[in-house]
């Protein structure tokens, strides 16, 4: 099992631009979440999902969208990047346990 | 005044000792705690988990929850060089679809 995947790991923006941060599960994990870690902090829910269709937003939604078509897919897309949204960005899944399985993450850098 | 605090750091002891980290919170709905290491440049794993107040012990590894004090600790016995990393604290209300609250992380070196 690869567990959870992230691409890209890198990436630089220019303000206004769109992208969107792919995540993917092979555990078969009903749960997905999105994270950001700005430097020296914690990591800030941004949104999350309980299952193919349901999405939900979490401490820090704006800026971003969310999709989820499928179990093992949870797309972040950034609209219109502002320098704002520089962080590092993680993906997590998890199962009717309680234990977050964490992506490697994806590095965005917003000029 | 932030939901989870959690002194940032960073800490540097000696191999062999006994390392304490801690952090305080605010919203008494808080049932399930955890400790997440997270090395440089990866993603967070999860170390220790509890439910509600009390201790557990996983190796050289100690968890307690005062849920009274609103205190959490974790507590790391006969540290080791590859302990070194930011330990952070997590916390939610809920089972399921966690919608988990972290502290903004301790950075911790462990000189050899």
């Amino acid at each position: 099992n690869a567990g959870v995947t992230q691409t890209p790991k890198f990436r630089i923006l220019k303000i206004g631009q769109s992208m969107t941060l792919q995540c993917t599960q092979d555990m078969n994990h009903n749960y997905m979440y999105w994270y950001r870690q700005d430097p020296g902090m914690g990591l800030k829910l941004i949104y999350y999902s309980v299952g193919a269709g349901i999405t939900d937003k979490g401490e820090v939604p704006n800026g971003y969208n969310v999709s989820r078509s499928t179990t093992e897919d949870f797309p972040l897309r950034l609209e219109l990047a502002a320098p704002s949204q520089t962080s590092v960005y993680f993906c997590a899944s998890s199962y009717i346990s309680n234990e977050q399985f964490f992506g490697p993450g994806t590095r965005l850098t917003v000029l | 005044q932030k939901e989870v605090e959690q002194d940032p750091g960073p800490l540097s002891v000696p191999e062999g000792a006994i390392v304490s980290l801690n952090c305080t919170y605010s919203n008494s709905a808080f049932q399930y705690f955890m400790w997440y290491r997270q090395y440089s440049r990866k993603g967070p794993e999860l170390l220790m988990y509890t439910y509600s107040s009390g201790n557990k012990e996983d190796g050289r590894f100690t968890a307690q929850v005062d849920k009274s004090s609103k205190y959490i600790s974790l507590f790391i016995r006969d540290s080791q060089p590859s302990d070194s990393a930011t330990y952070l604290c997590a916390m939610s209300v809920q089972q399921g679809a966690q919608k988990l609250v972290f502290g903004q992380g301790t950075r911790l070196t462990i000189n050899p």
